[in-house]
């Protein structure tokens, strides 16, 4: 199993630039979660996802939009990247109840 | 919402040293998770254990859910287990979120 597998690594956007960031998981968990990673602010999660085509949002979902046609993708687009959205984003994944989360390797985003 | 605190907040160690992180929770929970981010950033799960104990190699973690504490355990330190360690839990009822402590920064140094 390749585990959480997170597309780019590395991200610079200019701002107002939309772009996607891939998540993709091959252990066939039905829960999916996009959380950011900032320093003094900890882990916050943006949106959530318990199956295909169900998603929530989180503490901190302006400016993002997620969508879950499958069970294995859990892309996070960005609609118009503003600096404040310079972040580590982390996708996660767990099977359902009574199983932990598995985390991806993250994004690195800068906004400038 | 439910508390998450972790103690110590920074800790020091020679290499071969044995400690002991602790993890404090406000409320009843079914589900606790242990992490180590290293310093390249990756987010590592090491235990998921929402009771009782469990040991990975030199790592063991014990969870007293009726306490409301879990302790992570690194024995014979190495310089690789430098990073910062997380617990972390699942709310329940509502969204489906991770609540993370803020951390333990642990340095071993050779």
């Amino acid at each position: 199993n390749a585990g959480v597998t997170q597309t780019p690594k590395f991200q610079v956007l200019k701002t107002g630039q939309s772009m996607t960031l891939q998540c993709a998981q091959d252990m066939n968990h039905e829960y999916m979660s996009w959380y950011r990673q900032d320093p003094g602010m900890g882990l916050r999660l943006i949106h959530y996802s318990v199956g295909a085509g169900i998603t929530d949002q989180g503490e901190v979902p302006n400016g993002y939009n997620v969508s879950r046609s499958t069970t294995e993708d859990f892309p996070l687009r960005l609609l118009s990247a503003a600096p404040s959205q310079t972040s580590v984003y982390f996708c996660a994944s767990r099977a359902g109840q009574g199983y932990g989360y598995t985390f991806g390797s993250g994004t690195r985003l800068t906004v400038v | 919402g439910i508390q998450v605190e972790q103690s110590p907040p920074d800790l020091i160690l020679q290499e071969g040293a044995n400690s002991t992180l602790r993890c404090n929770f406000s409320d009843s929970v079914n589900n606790l998770q242990w992490f180590h981010q290293n310093p390249w950033g990756q987010l590592i799960n090491l235990f998921y254990i929402p009771s009782g104990t469990k040991q990975n190699g030199r790592l063991s973690a014990t969870t007293v859910a009726t306490e409301r504490y879990s302790l992570l355990y690194i024995s014979s330190s190495q310089t690789t287990d430098s990073g910062v360690y997380f617990c972390a839990v699942i709310t329940q009822g509502g969204s489906e979120k991770l609540v993370f402590g803020k951390g333990t920064k642990l340095t071993v140094n050779p």
